[in-house]
């Protein structure tokens, strides 16, 4: 079975500074897609980054990277120069290859501070 | 609005009655999930739907829980005979491509089963 795990149920860090929050999952498949997803207060999800498995390099979007260890099973996103905004719940999900679920990590709350 | 919208926001109901739950995608998107939130917890597959049949459905925990999507657009989850183990946020996500694609998320239908 897939499974994602998150063990940091929450962390805070201060306005600017960087921020890294951690992720495994277990698949014994070689096809899969990697996410971190936001939820804010408001509870819908949006989209933070997307991973291709099979593609080496770390995505990038913005402010927010990734470090997809494949061999690892490990991915972590770094939040640079934190906003007040970035506060929320972090989720990180993976879907395999041919199928179009989408399995979740218990989530992390992130707290921005000033 | 151009988002995934769902009715109601906020739903409460008594142990052992029928309720639904209506999810409008993003126009032109194909796919349709559902998930079911617990506290404290990520989002849980239910089903997927590629058009007006569901390609995955192995989510739904019992034959209590009923979805369709009879024209492709528009779906409904039905719960018959609610337990308050039922109790969660339900979200709902559309999605443009599979497979992989991007999938956006409602703001979710919490749930109250007293």
């Amino acid at each position: 079975a897939q499974t994602v795990t998150q063990s940091q149920p929450e962390m805070s860090v201060q306005e600017a500074e960087t921020v890294t929050l951690s992720c495994t999952y277990d698949t014994s498949e070689n096809n899969y897609y990697l996410f971190w997803y936001k939820q804010p207060p408001s509870r819908q999800m949006i989209l933070v980054i997307r991973q291709e498995a099979y593609k080496q390099q770390n995505a990038t979007e913005n402010r927010f990277s990734v470090n997809f260890q494949k061999a690892a099973k490990s991915f972590s996103l770094k939040i640079s120069d934190s906003q007040l905004g970035d506060t929320a719940m972090y989720f990180c999900a993976f879907t395999q290859g041919g199928s179009e679920k989408l399995v979740f990590g218990k989530g992390m709350k992130l707290t921005v501070n000033p | 609005g151009a988002g995934v919208s769902q009715t109601p926001s906020n739903k409460v109901t008594e142990k052992g009655k029928y309720v639904e739950l209506r999810c409008d995608p993003i126009s032109g998107h194909t796919a349709l999930y559902w998930y079911r939130q617990s506290l404290g917890q990520g989002p849980e597959f239910l089903i997927y739907f590629q058009g007006t049949g569901a390609a995955d459905d192995s989510g739904l925990p019992n034959d209590r829980f009923f979805a369709v999507r009879p024209e492709g657009s528009v779906s409904t989850l039905k719960i018959q005979r609610t337990e308050r183990g039922d109790s969660a946020v339900y979200l709902c996500a559309s999605s443009l491509t599979v497979p992989s694609g991007e999938q956006f998320f409602g703001p979710g239908t919490r749930l109250t089963v007293l």
